[in-house]
């Protein structure tokens, strides 16, 4: 398995503009997490889903920021109008779903968010 | 009540060394408490993960610590090795990995040849 896929790696933007970033989870997880990792905060559970249904979005900063997960195998999240306080490293990580101790996330590359 | 408290910030040991980590928690419906490693540029990994009813669980150089009656958790890296510098996280959630881990704030670990 290629692990959790996620993309752009980097993604410079303008201030006001639109950014979407993407993942694959791993197939056969049924649990998707957004987080976001900064200096000052650390790791911030934005939302996460399960079965693909959202189930907790009150990490989420603002109206500025989205998720979607249309299917199992993808899911999105986007931030409209970007501001420079958006600058972060955003994960995506997928898990099993079950409850077997060696089983956690599975976190991708991370995708680093620069608004200027 | 959701936070997961970490400590050292950073830490500096030498080759050889065992360095802990510590984590506390407040909210005794935690069941799942696991640690994640995470190199430069790369996303946390599962490191090793224990439940409250074991009070220590080992997986070769790494154990974890568990004490439910103080509500803290530590993690001990044996025989540490400069390949063990990296930034560890403890965790916490309900219902295991199915659900949203809170995540302590990070320790820095430096291991010094």
């Amino acid at each position: 398995d290629a692990g959790v896929i996620q993309s752009p790696r980097h993604e410079v933007t303008e201030m006001g503009q639109e950014v979407t970033l993407r993942c694959k989870p791993i197939s056969g997880h049924n649990s998707l997490f957004w987080y976001r990792q900064t200096m000052m905060r650390g790791l911030e559970l934005l939302i996460y889903f399960n079965n693909n249904v959202p189930i907790d979005d009150s990490g989420m900063p603002e109206d500025r920021f989205s998720a979607k997960m249309p299917n199992a195998s993808f899911s999105t999240l986007k931030i409209q109008p970007s501001e420079p306080r958006d600058s972060a490293v955003y994960f995506c990580a997928s898990s099993h779903g079950g409850k077997v101790v060696a089983w956690g996330y599975t976190f991708g590359s991370g995708t680093r968010l620069t608004v200027v | 009540q959701q936070q997961v408290k970490q400590s050292p910030q950073s830490l500096i040991v030498q080759k050889g060394g065992i360095p802990i980590i510590n984590c506390a928690y407040e909210n005794t419906a935690f069941d799942y408490f696991p640690w994640y490693q995470q190199f430069p540029g790369k996303g946390p990994a599962l490191l090793i993960a224990i439940r409250p009813d074991v009070s220590e669980k080992k997986e070769g150089r790494f154990t974890i610590s568990f004490n439910k009656s103080a509500k803290q958790f530590s993690l001990h890296i044996m025989d540490s090795q400069p390949g063990d510098s990296a930034t560890y996280f403890c965790a916490a959630s309900i219902g295991g990995a199915t659900n949203k881990l809170i995540f302590g704030t990070g320790t820095l670990l430096a291991v010094q040849p």
